[in-house]
């Protein structure tokens, strides 16, 4: 099975622009999660993305949105960047069921200059 | 509300010592699930172990184990003979039963250094 897939992996941004990160999930995985991680936050959860439906959000701007494609694919999009944004972002594929468990990518590592 | 906590924040070992990293959790649920990850400098978060609130067995994999204790809230993680290999950060993770939505609440993590 391929494992999941984050592109890209570093990306450099200048404040006030936006950005869109992607995630390919587990194949056959319905449930795509975006983390934060930041040295002052730790892992934060942002969003669950269950068969196109946001299905939880996290406490996070508005400027925080995602998406789920039909093929479980998601992208992660952040708007009018802030110095605040540099951080890595982690995604997590899981099945969407209870007890299923998370099998995450290596990450989007933003710095936003 | 969901809280983990991990409240080693750094150890150190030399090679071949035992090590236990600490986690305390907090929940409103009967049902859960408790996660351990591995974080190594490449950034991946890789999958250890999973355990629900039901099954409070303790869990050996070749030089890890897991105790898990209801009474206490704890789910500590302990490496046998430590090794270079095993210097990462280590996370901690809540899942809370709260039907379809989901997500995992994380501990600040533990960075364990094992050196020779």
């Amino acid at each position: 099975k391929a494992g999941v897939t984050q592109t890209p992996r570093y990306l450099i941004k200048t404040r006030g622009q936006q950005v869109t990160l992607s995630c390919s999930p587990i194949s056959g995985h319905r449930s795509v999660s975006w983390y934060q991680q930041t040295p002052g936050q730790g892992l934060q959860f942002l969003f669950e993305y269950f068969s196109e439906t946001q299905r939880n959000k996290g406490n996070f701007p508005g400027r925080f949105s995602g998406r789920q494609f039909s093929n479980s694919r998601s992208e992660m999009n952040v708007s009018t960047l802030e110095l605040g944004d540099s951080a890595l972002y982690l995604c997590a594929s899981s099945s969407g069921l209870s007890e299923g468990g998370y099998t995450f990518g290596s990450g989007t590592r933003l710095t936003v200059v | 509300a969901q809280k983990v906590t991990q409240a080693q924040t750094e150890i150190s070992v030399v090679e071949k010592e035992d090590v236990t990293l600490d986690c305390v959790y907090e929940t409103r649920d009967t049902t859960y699930y408790l996660f351990w990850y591995k974080q190594p400098p490449s950034g991946e978060l890789v999958f250890l172990i999973r355990r629900n609130s039901f099954d409070e067995q303790n869990e050996i994999s070749g030089r890890y184990s897991w105790n898990f204790q209801k009474s206490t809230s704890s789910f500590n993680f302990t490496i046998t003979a430590s090794q270079v290999v095993d210097s990462a950060v280590y996370f901690c993770a809540l899942r809370e039963n709260t039907g379809t939505a989901s997500k995992l609440t994380f501990g600040t993590g533990t960075r364990l250094q094992v050196t020779l």
